[in-house]
């Protein structure tokens, strides 16, 4: 089975842009979950939705931030604009709720605001 | 204080040898209880997820999780070049594996 797939895996924009991050969870996971990584901070859990609905957006950090998931197989993080400081990888896992799995992680996206 | 209190390290250590790594919480309403290995430029990949105290044993493998003294840890025998990663201990409280908190993640380095 494909794992989570989540696009790009490298951006590098200028400071104020719009950046789009992209995630696909793995198939029949209702679970999607949105992670920044620093080396200052860990991982951590900036949104998550069950079922295509957003149930908890409290490690969102700011306005500029912002996360959707129109249907089962897609979810975006967007951040406008863009600030240096958002530099870090950003990783999106998903997990099926009603089972006894936890979470699977993609290879995150390595983001640089310049 | 942090909830997940994990050493940075880097560990480094000869191949072969016993390699031992902890994580301490506060939050005693902690149920679930994870570690992931992540690779460098790759995501978490769980490695061992218990519900319970004890220990749980997965091939060179062993997770111990204390709740009384709330103090987790992840044993690898025969410790491989493979191996060299960081190791991320993982917790959630009521939700099951819905909320996860992570602590920092310990670097790993086996020498071969």
């Amino acid at each position: 089975d494909a794992g989570v797939i989540q696009s790009p895996r490298h951006e590098v924009t200028e400071m104020g842009q719009e950046v789009t991050l992209r995630c696909k969870p793995i198939s029949g996971h209702n679970s999607l979950f949105w992670y920044r990584q620093t080396m200052m901070r860990g991982l951590e859990l900036l949104i998550y939705f069950n079922n295509n609905v957003p149930i908890d957006d409290s490690g969102m950090p700011e306005d500029r931030f912002s996360a959707k998931m129109p249907n089962a197989s897609f979810s975006t993080l967007k951040i406008q604009p863009s600030e240096p400081r958002d530099s870090a990888v950003y990783f999106c896992a998903s997990r099926a709720t009603d089972s006894n799995q936890p979470q699977h992680f993609g290879d995150g996206t390595r983001l640089s605001i310049l | 204080q942090k909830e997940v209190e994990q050493d940075p390290g880097p560990l480094s250590v000869p191949e072969g040898a016993i390699v031992s790594l902890n994580c301490t919480y506060s939050n005693s309403a902690f149920q679930y209880f994870m570690w992931y290995r992540q690779y460098s430029r790759k995501g978490p990949e769980l490695l061992m997820y218990t519900y319970s105290s004890g220990n749980k044993e997965d091939g060179r493998f062993t997770a111990q999780v204390d709740k009384s003294s709330k103090y987790i840890s992840l044993f690898i025998r025969d410790s491989q070049p493979s191996d060299s990663a960081t190791y991320l201990c993982a917790m959630s409280w009521s939700g099951g594996y819905q909320k996860v908190t992570f602590g920092t993640g310990t670097k790993l380095q086996v020498i071969p």
